[in-house]
């Protein structure tokens, strides 16, 4: 597609409840990355996956988060047990490979519209 | 480590003014910069990056950016606001030289741009 993907779009949950997000990157993007924006708050790494390489978790806020991702494709943002404080919009990004040089677009991550999940 | 620091929460400014939105960054080495714009119930839009070279960026919708790696730091910048520019402005910071070659960009909190009519 021409841009990230992400879905759903908005989701309400109910406390205790396990909730799936998922991410479809542009195509041909080697990384993508997960972040979080809680209400009035800047940007939150939570994980970031580069082709077939183990993902860096450092970001991830407790073991009821967990994210897959299947080599350059789809990745899907899982919170089990959510919490009130997981509120958020979660935002997923892609970026090319690096490429030669340092003008190239593997420098740049270009963000989906997010998926705003309030637990009620 | 890196870090980015946007020092101002909000911005105001009349429509036909020029406008700045500031940034200041920390890294080991030369630090590769962003600035992202996100209107109100949307994702992050990518605005314009410094990565090397002019210290004078420009980028979409007539937005440009200075580095000065003195002051360390990579202000936004237009000429002439317009109210439709009203938005959340962020700023990201890379370090290209992170051991293990780090391509997590750190992103600052926000600054929200208000251009009045």
């Amino acid at each position: 597609g021409a841009g990230v993907s992400q879905s759903p779009s908005n989701k309400v949950t109910e406390k205790g409840k396990d909730v799936e997000l998922r991410c479809d990157p542009i195509s041909g993007h080697t990384a993508l990355y997960w972040y979080r924006q809680r209400l009035g708050q800047g940007l939150e790494f939570l994980i970031y996956f580069q082709g077939n390489s183990a993902p860096d978790k450092s970001g991830l806020p407790s073991d009821r988060f967990s994210a897959e991702r299947t080599g350059e494709s789809v990745s899907t943002l899982t919170i089990q047990r959510t919490q009130q404080e997981d509120s958020a919009v979660y935002l997923c990004a892609s970026r090319p490979a690096p490429g030669q040089g340092a003008f190239s677009s593997g420098n740049t991550i270009y963000f989906g519209e997010g998926s705003w999940l309030t637990v009620v | 480590a890196q870090s980015v620091a946007q020092p101002e929460d909000q911005v105001n400014v009349a429509e036909g003014n020029p406008l700045t939105v500031k940034c200041t960054y920390s890294v080991s080495g030369n630090p590769y910069l962003f600035w992202y714009v996100q209107y109100p119930n949307r994702g992050l839009q990518f605005l314009l990056k410094y990565i090397t070279g002019d210290n004078l960026v420009k980028g979409s919708y007539g937005f440009e950016a200075e580095f000065n790696k003195s002051q360390t730091s990579f202000h936004l910048k237009k000429p002439s606001a317009l109210v439709s520019d009203s938005a959340l402005y962020f700023c990201a910071v890379r370090d290209p030289h992170a051991s293990g070659g780090s391509y997590i960009p750190t992103f600052g909190r926000g600054t929200s741009l208000i251009v009045h009519p």
